[in-house]
């Protein structure tokens, strides 16, 4: 099993709709979890961290983490054309030091 | 404030040729990465360095050197390359080893 897996997409929400991204992880200790973009051609950049159960929002991003089910997510509310980019998910497991494990990556396309 | 500053940003080798990839940060940062990212593969780690005057081997260390010269300095070796080694390298840096990265602008090596 992968550490980190991500649905590649291409995943395509009309401007103004409500974008789901998901990201699941091994079963190992998890500590923490990151949410990046990338747009094509560029380095990632960091969107927002998330620690514990539940719901966390940052302006029109919302990030959920259950690790009951091994999953967290990210919501990109009122999606606009310039939200297309790459999402990676990023986890960091307690028994592996200082390494962040990233996801392949989802392709969020915002329609006009 | 630059950030992360990575050169070069292109580099085309010969197989078995050796080159430095040159990090930089200016945010007083503690902690310096090295992560090769690949098609397919998402980003991996190669090298991490979570202090000054220490360094670790990542995920994918093999075929490759660092050394972090001071506090802010934190550069990758290739000794011989290989085309296996062509990828997009990224350096990125955090407060802390448990935090979020800032990442520099990439370096596209293409080994012939």
């Amino acid at each position: 099993q992968k550490e980190v897996e991500q649905n590649s997409g291409p995943l395509s929400v009309p401007e103004g709709a409500i974008a789901s991204l998901n990201c699941t992880y091994s079963d190992r200790v998890s500590q923490s979890f990151f949410w990046y973009r990338q747009y094509s051609g560029k380095s990632p950049e960091l969107i927002m961290s998330i620690y514990s159960n539940g719901d966390k929002e940052d302006g029109r991003f919302t990030a959920q983490l259950n690790k009951a089910s091994q999953y967290v997510s990210l919501l990109i509310r009122d999606s606009q054309p310039s939200d297309s980019a790459t999402y990676l998910c990023a986890v960091r497991y307690r028994n592996t030091g200082n390494q962040f494990y990233f996801g392949t990556g989802t392709s969020l396309t915002v329609i006009p | 404030n630059a950030g992360v500053t990575q050169t070069p940003k292109f580099q085309v080798l010969k197989t078995g040729q050796s080159m430095t990839l040159q990090c930089a940060q200016d945010m007083n940062h503690n902690s310096m990465y090295w992560y090769r990212q690949d098609p397919g593969m998402g980003l991996r780690l190669i090298y991490y360095s979570a202090s000054e005057g220490t360094t670790d081997k990542g995920e994918v260390p093999n075929g490759y050197n660092v050394s972090r010269l001071n506090k802010r300095e934190f550069s990758l070796r290739l000794e011989s390359a290989a085309p296996s080694q062509t990828s997009v390298y990224f350096c990125a840096s955090s407060e802390a080893t448990g935090n979020g990265y800032t990442f520099g602008s990439g370096t596209r090596l293409t080994v012939v």
